[in-house]
C-alpha cells in the first residue's frame, strides 16, 4: 500500500531560523512528488512538483529537493508569513492517485 | 482569474441524510478532483473526474459518489451519512489528465454529521 509519511508533526521556529521538513515515501511507480501549503480553514496552495531523484526548486525562501525514497522542503530565513501546515504528496502514475502525508505544522515566532 | 469556488461552505446534516456539494473549476480546467479532510488525518483522494467521465476513485464507498457536468463543473453526493462523514471537503482542479500536475483547490465544504 502507497504510504506517505511527513516529520516534525509540528516545528516551532524563530525569525530567521532555517530547517528542513520530511516527506518520506513508500509507493510504487512515482510519477511525481507534490508540496503544498495549508493556512487554517483554507484549502492547499502548490508549491512545488519534483519528478526524479536529484531535481531541486526554489521558489523565494522555500527549496524542494527529491531522492529515490524521501523529498525535504527547505526553509531558509522564515518568516512568520510562513507559517502555516505544509503537506506533501505522492503520485502514483499505476494508480493514477494522490497520496498525501498528514503535514507538517509550521510556526514562525519573531 | 477566478478560482476555484464550493458550495455550500458549511453543512449540518443527521446521520442516514444525503448530502450534495459543488465544486466550478477555474476556467479551461478540464479535470476535478474531490478529496476528504478529516480531523487529524491527511487529505484522502475521493473521486477524480476529467472530461465528464470518472477516472479514477479511492477507496470510499459506494455511498460517495459523483458527476461532472459539461461545463466541467462537479457535484459530490453523500448518501446515508455517517458520523465519521465529518470533515472538511475539498475540490481541486488543473488543466487536462493524467499528472494531478498543479491541482488548485477551493476552500472546502465544512461537513458536520450529527
Amino acid at each position: 500500500e502507497d504510504q506517505v509519511t511527513q516529520s516534525p508533526e509540528a516545528l516551532r521556529l524563530q525569525e530567521g531560523e532555517s530547517s528542513s521538513l520530511n516527506c518520506s515515501y513508500t509507493v510504487s511507480g512515482l510519477r511525481g512528488l507534490f508540496w503544498y501549503r495549508q493556512d487554517p480553514g483554507k484549502g492547499p496552495e502548490f508549491l512545488f512538483t519534483l519528478y526524479s531523484a536529484g531535481e531541486e526548486k526554489e521558489k523565494e525562501r522555500l527549496k524542494a529537493t527529491l531522492t529515490k525514497k524521501e523529498s525535504f522542503l527547505h526553509i531558509t530565513a522564515p518568516k512568520p508569513e510562513d507559517s502555516a501546515t505544509y503537506l506533501c504528496a505522492a503520485y502514483t502514475g499505476t494508480a493514477s492517485k494522490l497520496t498525501f502525508g498528514t503535514g507538517t505544522r509550521l510556526q514562525v515566532t519573531l | 482569474e477566478a478560482g476555484v469556488t464550493q458550495s455550500p461552505t458549511h453543512l449540518i446534516k443527521t446521520r442516514g441524510q444525503q448530502v450534495t456539494l459543488r465544486c466550478s473549476p477555474i476556467s479551461g480546467h478540464t479535470s476535478v478532483y474531490w478529496y476528504q479532510q478529516a480531523l487529524g488525518l491527511g487529505l484522502q483522494f475521493l473521486l477524480w473526474y476529467d472530461e465528464g467521465e470518472e477516472r479514477n476513485r479511492g477507496n470510499f464507498p459506494p455511498r460517495f459518489s459523483g458527476r461532472q457536468f459539461p461545463n466541467y463543473s462537479s457535484e459530490l453526493n453523500v448518501n446515508a451519512l455517517e458520523l465519521e462523514d465529518s470533515a472538511l471537503y475539498l475540490c481541486a482542479s488543473s488543466h487536462g489528465q493524467g499528472a494531478f500536475n498543479e491541482q488548485f483547490f477551493g476552500p472546502g465544504t465544512r461537513l458536520t454529521v450529527l
